[in-house]
């Protein structure tokens, strides 16, 4: 079984600029979130959705924004990026929003 | 004061020992608990879940004491395999909170 799928992996961005990322869970998950680590820090959550619903909102701007789809995969999108926004992004997917999540593999985004 | 706080190490320990991580959260009303371990440049992955009972899989023991809000993650005749960060992970309502990680390194 495919586990969970991100695009792009890598991406090179000026400050500024919008980017959106991809996710794609695992089959039958219908719970997906999105962290965003830096070097030597744990993931921090962005975003939780469940049944194409946002259940839960981490401690970022409002230049971050997602969505669910009906298929449950998700995009991430974030505006005006700067150069803090440089990070790995990391989407993980889960039964529901209370289960282990398994992660993808992340979008290593680089803002200059 | 962080809400999810580990010991950041490095812990360097040789293959064969026995290492014992710890976790401390905040929310009391916190639902459900895991640790993840992460190698580096890769994405986290799943170790165990951590049940209020306490919960073994092979080499590896995770406990929870709820009422101290304290997670543990005990290690066994440690591999060289097994050198990666520890991540306690803490499910409240609306968000899975991770710590910074623990690093461990396993030497021969």
């Amino acid at each position: 079984d495919a586990g969970v799928t991100q695009s792009p992996t890598h991406l090179i961005k000026t400050r500024g600029q919008h980017v959106t990322l991809r996710c794609s869970p695992i089959s039958g998950h219908k719970s997906v979130s999105w962290y965003q680590q830096v070097l030597g820090q744990g993931p921090q959550f962005i975003f939780q959705y469940y049944e194409k619903e946002e259940r839960g909102r981490g401690n970022f701007p409002d230049r971050f924004s997602a969505r669910q789809f009906p298929n449950y995969s998700s995009e991430l999108n974030v505006n005006a990026l700067l150069l803090g926004d440089s990070a790995l992004y990391l989407c993980a997917s889960s039964w529901g929003p209370h289960n282990e999540q398994f992660f993808g593999p992340g979008t290593r985004l680089t803002v200059l | 004061r962080k809400e999810v706080e580990q010991d950041p190490g490095p812990f360097n320990v040789p293959e064969g020992a026995t290492v014992a991580f710890n976790c401390t959260y905040s929310n009391s009303a916190s639902q459900s608990f895991f640790w993840y371990r992460q190698d580096c440049r890769k994405e986290p992955k799943l170790l165990m879940s951590v049940y209020s009972s306490g919960n073994e899989d092979g080499r590896f023991t995770a406990q929870l004491n709820r009422a101290s809000q304290y997670i543990s993650l005990l290690i066994r005749d440690s591999k060289l395999s097994d050198s990666a960060t520890y991540l306690c992970v803490v499910n409240d309502d609306n968000d899975m909170r991770f710590g910074a990680g623990t690093r461990l390194t396993v030497k021969p």
